[in-house]
């Protein structure tokens, strides 16, 4: 069964401080990593997109690495800030077949707060 | 990026009514389109994949007569809540595909008194 897993479930840290966010998977046959920022009561907003290649990719303050051989990734928030403050949904991928829309498997997500 | 619009952002209905709820894609054509419903502090769940000119595609356990959708061209997609129910009360979320990227509405906040 395709799943993805999240952690810490919920996070509280220092405005300015750093955080980092694992996704664990186990979807096949893979065929890319997402990042999406979700605010309260609002849709998902990608944040990173990641095929079996790479590694990493950065966006401002967010960067995603991305291990496919432990299906393992990670989001990692520079110096964070006040508006930081939402959920972050890990999302995969399976690989699109020819007239098939790939389905998109949903982690649970991480709520963090930043806080002063 | 691609945008996906929503509409409304917010409604509260009576028991046994029936809301429409819309997702365009604004600068884009979408051959498919996704409905999710979320509740609170959880995740997306996918409820039904929204094909234009054709039927739409329910996950199991949907109820695809409470759930009408329609995707009547490449750019809007709507679901309808039949008769709805309190216990219908949720969060709907629409989704566009561009490429491999996904694009997502503003939500539905949606309230059944």
């Amino acid at each position: 069964k395709n799943q993805v897993e999240q952690s810490p479930q919920s996070l509280i840290i220092l405005e300015g401080k750093n955080c980092t966010l694992q996704c664990n998977y186990t979807v096949s046959p893979f065929s890319n990593l997402r990042w999406y920022k979700q605010d309260t009561g609002r849709g998902p907003v990608s944040l990173t997109i990641m095929t079996f290649s790479e590694n990493t990719k950065s966006n401002g303050r967010y960067t995603a690495t991305l291990d496919a051989d432990t299906k393992q990734s990670s989001l990692h928030i520079t110096a964070s800030q006040l508006s930081d403050s939402a959920s972050y949904i890990c999302v995969v991928s399976t690989y699109i077949t020819t007239g098939t829309a790939s389905k998109l498997t949903f982690g649970t997500g991480t709520r963090l707060q930043v806080t002063l | 990026g691609a945008v996906v619009s929503q509409h409304p952002s917010r409604v509260i209905c009576k028991s046994g009514t029936s809301v429409k709820i819309e997702c365009r894609s604004l600068d884009f054509q979408a051959t498919t389109m996704f409905w999710y419903r979320q509740f609170p502090k959880q995740s997306l769940m996918l409820m039904a994949t929204s094909n234009e000119g054709s039927k739409a595609t329910y996950e199991q356990g949907v109820e695809k007569d409470k759930f009408l959708i329609n995707h009547a061209s490449l750019t809007l997609s709507t679901l309808t809540v039949t008769s709805a129910h309190p216990e219908d009360s949720s969060f709907y979320i629409c989704s566009a595909r561009e490429y491999t990227e996904a694009f997502f509405g503003q939500g539905t906040r949606l309230t059944v008194v």
